[in-house]
């Protein structure tokens, strides 16, 4: 199957700190990609959808300032956290669909990053 | 009201019995559904589709009652390894999946 791969898998920071995490599809192409977000004990939520070479559809309540997105290659989307604080102590997870296969369910998920934010 | 509901369980089981999950979901537009699985600190996996016929993988049956807009997932001789939290998830219009919280599922020897 498709893989994608998502780094760092751990990262703890000082508050106030900017988190880079890095999506990258290793063997096909994403025009689009998901960024999720999950709280313990919570369900996947959605915060934004990046779209290559254009500007990234946030979820609503989810602060496009905080939370900057980059999809500047088809293999390649970057989730910045800007000025992290504890709250947003989380597990981050990207997600990629194949260009060629537009209304798959399928979802290539990257391996997750847990951001704990001190 | 959120759009994709399961009880979170935790279904607690012996090995070899028969479970069964349902999930619920708010959009009547909703396109597609699948159930993902996901273990503890992991990526959900793409368990199965859901067709409005039903169909079978193996141990696991998944079936679709759009009138009712009810899902549901069912495990027959349950094994160690089905230990997982069960997603159920809707495909809406612009491609982006909305899950469910999960259902928790333990079987024990």
């Amino acid at each position: 199957g498709a893989v994608v791969s998502q780094h760092p898998s751990w990262v703890i920071c000082k508050s106030g700190t900017s988190v880079k995490i890095e999506c990258r599809s290793l063997d096909f192409q994403a025009t689009t990609m998901f960024w999720y977000r999950q709280f313990p004990k919570q369900s996947l939520m959605l915060m934004a959808t990046s779209n290559e070479g254009s500007k990234a559809t946030y979820e609503q309540g989810v602060e496009k300032d905080k939370f900057l997105i980059n999809h500047a290659s088809l293999t390649l989307s970057t989730l910045t956290v800007t000025s992290a604080h504890p709250e947003d102590s989380s597990f981050y997870i990207c997600s990629a669909r194949p260009w060629d296969m537009p209304n798959t369910g399928e979802l290539f998920f990257g391996e997750g990053s847990r951001l704990t934010v001190l | 009201r959120k759009e994709v509901e399961q009880d979170p369980g935790p279904f607690n089981v012996p090995e070899g019995a028969t479970v069964a999950f349902n999930c619920t979901y708010s959009n009547s537009a909703s396109q597609s559904f699948f159930w993902y699985r996901q273990d503890c600190r992991k990526e959900p996996k793409l368990l199965m589709s859901v067709y409005s016929s039903g169909n079978e993988d193996g141990r696991f049956t998944a079936q679709l009652n759009r009138a009712s807009q009810y899902i549901s997932l069912l495990i027959r001789d349950s094994k160690l390894s089905d230990s997982a939290t069960y997603l159920c998830v809707v495909l809406n219009s612009g491609y982006a999946l909305n899950f469910g919280k999960g259902t928790s599922l333990l079987v024990t020897p």
